[in-house]
């Protein structure tokens, strides 16, 4: 099994909503990837959590709260965005040595109105 | 910081080879990437190459590396209608750090 699965694939929210955007994969994988893409944009690194802990935000606003409850699965937790928070979420797992092949989900595309 | 970079737009006809580029500013990382991105979906890797070598060759796909240039290139020989996609370069620049290309819009034309 080489798949990383998302869910939900699209989600429409609004400002004052709370959603959470959940990523699996059963690759044994100990690091995994939370990234923005805008369209036609390259990916943005989110945050980067490696054996269970949190090793990287990139100053991430608050608004976005990443969970990473055991090491098949991967939360982004979200709260009160904004419409320029519209766009392709991709999460990505790798096996944890830091050097190594990303393998990516199909994300979730979502619209804030 | 790492700076990636790639020209935007590529079309090639059906059966010709497609050669995208790529620069980058930072020669730390141990691999360089190459992923695939179509309408709608994740990226998919597609190859890498050990930053100690100078070419790979794997099925229709050649890399060459030039590390004194930090120059990156992917040929895809006879190119088919389905590798229309965005093509990105990545690197490493610090551990899990991956830094990706502006990426590569490559139209096949049949």
């Amino acid at each position: 099994d080489t798949e990383v699965t998302q869910t939900p694939k699209h989600l429409v929210m609004g400002m004052t909503n709370k959603k959470s955007l959940k990523c699996e994969q059963h690759m044994g994988h100990r690091a995994m990837y939370w990234y923005k893409q805008k369209a036609k944009k390259p990916p943005e690194l989110m945050f980067v959590y490696s054996y269970e802990k949190l090793s990287i935000n990139e100053s991430v606003p608050s608004r976005f709260s990443p969970e990473c409850p055991n090491s098949s699965l991967l939360n982004l937790h979200l709260h009160a965005l904004q419409p320029e928070d519209s766009a392709l979420y991709l999460c990505a797992s790798s096996q944890g040595f830091g050097n190594e092949k990303l393998f990516f989900g199909s994300g979730t595309q979502l619209s804030v109105l | 910081g790492e700076d990636v970079e790639q020209s935007l737009f590529l079309s090639v006809r059906e059966g010709d080879s497609s050669v995208i580029n790529c620069t980058y500013t930072d020669s730390s990382s141990t691999y360089l990437y190459w992923y695939k991105q179509e309408p709608g979906a994740g990226l998919q890797l597609l190859t890498y190459i050990f930053s100690n070598m100078d070419m790979k060759q794997d099925q229709r796909l050649t890399v060459l590396l030039n590390k004194k240039d930090k120059h990156l290139s992917l040929r895809i020989a006879d190119t088919q209608t389905g590798d229309s996609a965005i093509y990105f370069c990545a690197v490493l620049s610090g551990t899990y750090k991956y830094i990706f290309g502006t990426g590569t819009r490559l139209k096949v034309l049949a």
